[in-house]
């Protein structure tokens, strides 16, 4: 069983690079989500979906983009990367009414 | 806006003794209660969580957690603490009636010491 499945597990980018990190889940989940990791922050939530073609913000969205064009797809993209961009993100997925977050392995992202 | 409180950065406790690790929350309704924990270099990993009914909850790997409204907290526990429980725990939230934001704490460092 794959589950959530993050690409890439490592990326190191330059100031002003765009990139995207892709997140994809086999389980049917309509709600899924991104979020970011730092220490002494803890997870916050960068944007979620409750379906293809619904996203909304989270507590974090600036600078970050997201669309969802599939049920199985997620990809976040990052226009401009800044140095405060470095940080671990989790994509997160669930079934709603299930309650359950289920977590990709993350991506561990350094800006320079 | 909805929050979660992590009072703790980190907690040791013996192997065998009880564990409690600390959370309150902030909704403005009715709260979706969880915990997770994250071992190193993975993701998250779901333990238990609170919808509604009994405020004593049962989960993963022999821990629990106690609903309280009036104190507004949501506190891990479990009766004895492994070597294997050191890992790093969040709690998180999501108000019933609002919009799908689980939003996590600052997570708490349980250390069990052999």
């Amino acid at each position: 069983n794959a589950g959530v499945t993050q690409t890439p597990k490592f990326q190191v980018l330059k100031t002003g690079q765009s990139m995207t990190l892709q997140c994809a889940q086999d389980m049917n989940h309509e709600y899924m989500s991104w979020y970011r990791q730092d220490p002494g922050m803890g997870l916050r939530l960068i944007h979620y979906s409750v379906g293809a073609g619904i996203t909304d913000q989270g507590e974090v969205p600036n600078g970050y983009n997201v669309s969802r064009s599939t049920t199985e797809d997620f990809p976040l993209r990052l226009l401009s990367a800044a140095p405060s961009q470095t940080s671990v993100y989790f994509c997160a997925s669930s079934h709603p009414g299930d309650e359950k977050l289920f977590f990709g392995s993350g991506t561990q992202l350094s800006v320079l | 806006a909805q929050s979660v409180a992590q009072p703790e950065d980190q907690v040791n406790v013996a192997e065998g003794n009880p564990l409690t690790v600390k959370c309150t929350y902030s909704v403005s309704g009715n709260p979706y209660l969880f915990w997770y924990v994250q071992y190193p270099n993975r993701g998250l990993q779901f333990l238990l969580k609170y919808i509604t009914g009994d405020n004593l909850v049962k989960g993963s790997y022999g821990f629990e957690a106690e609903f309280n409204k009036s104190q507004t907290s949501f506190h891990l526990k479990k009766p004895s603490a492994l070597v294997s429980d050191s890992a790093l725990y969040f709690c998180a939230v999501r108000e019933s009636a609002g919009t799908y934001k689980y939003i996590f704490g600052t997570g708490t460092r349980l250390k069990v010491l052999a």
